[in-house]
């Protein structure tokens, strides 16, 4: 069973305008969520997390909201630049007291940001 | 400082064959956690060490094993290797009292 999901496996958006990438989990004991990004050939690279008892996480031009009841999350890119063209990979984890670890990672959405 | 390393690169093995991956954790890190990623999926979780102990697993079988040495590197060891097992192999480091986990640039294994 596929515990986070990601359910647009590509998104492409013009250059200077949002990327918005979607993430959608069952398991309600993760409270910490993290987005990785992935160029071909390389290691995912952490972007950033957020907590279960935030909603809203921003880091430059990347934004991550929660919405806990809905068990969504969306990671927010403004302005978009080419140079996010990757992969993106959304990941929870359990809380400490019981975490190993364990990271549950979403099978991944290309984005492909156009000059 | 410097980041996760692993070695080798590429390696291609026979089915019945063993592998040995090699990985180094970022400097500060004394906790490395190994994943597998087939293509066209997310990376899934096979073991976790933590003070030289397996602190964790993940749904993969015996033949996957590890090892970490007191200066935090780790490997992963597959035994009786199978066609299912031509994947990129990650390893991530990260501190014991944080989430966030970093990743070395992976091993791509071939079994043919």
């Amino acid at each position: 069973d596929q515990q986070v999901k990601q359910n647009s496996p590509s998104l492409s958006v013009q250059e200077g305008r949002i990327s918005i990438l979607n993430c959608d989990y069952t398991n309600s004991m993760f409270d910490y969520f993290l987005w990785y990004k992935k160029y071909p050939a390389e290691g995912p690279t952490f972007l950033i997390s957020i907590s279960s008892i935030k909603d809203k996480n921003e880091d430059g031009r990347f934004t991550v909201f929660l919405n806990k009841s809905a068990k969504h999350l969306s990671l927010h890119i403004v302005p978009s630049q080419p140079g996010d063209s990757a992969v993106y990979f959304c990941a929870a984890s359990e809380p400490s007291t019981s975490n190993t670890g364990k990271l549950i990672f979403g099978q991944g959405t290309t984005l492909q940001v156009k000059p | 400082e410097t980041g996760v390393t692993q070695s080798p690169t590429h390696l291609i093995k026979t089915r019945g064959q063993q592998v040995t991956l090699r990985c180094s954790s970022q400097s500060g890190h004394n906790t490395v956690s190994w994943y597998q990623q087939a293509l066209g999926q997310g990376p899934q979780f096979i073991f976790q060490y933590y003070r030289e102990e397996e602190n964790g697993r993940g749904n993969f079988p015996p033949r996957f094993s590890g090892l970490q040495f007191p200066n935090y590197s780790s490997e992963l060891n597959v035994n009786a290797l199978e066609l299912d097992d031509s994947a990129l192999y990650l390893c991530a480091s990260s501190r014991p009292d944080r989430y966030e986990q970093y990743f070395g640039p992976g091993t791509r294994l071939t079994v043919t």
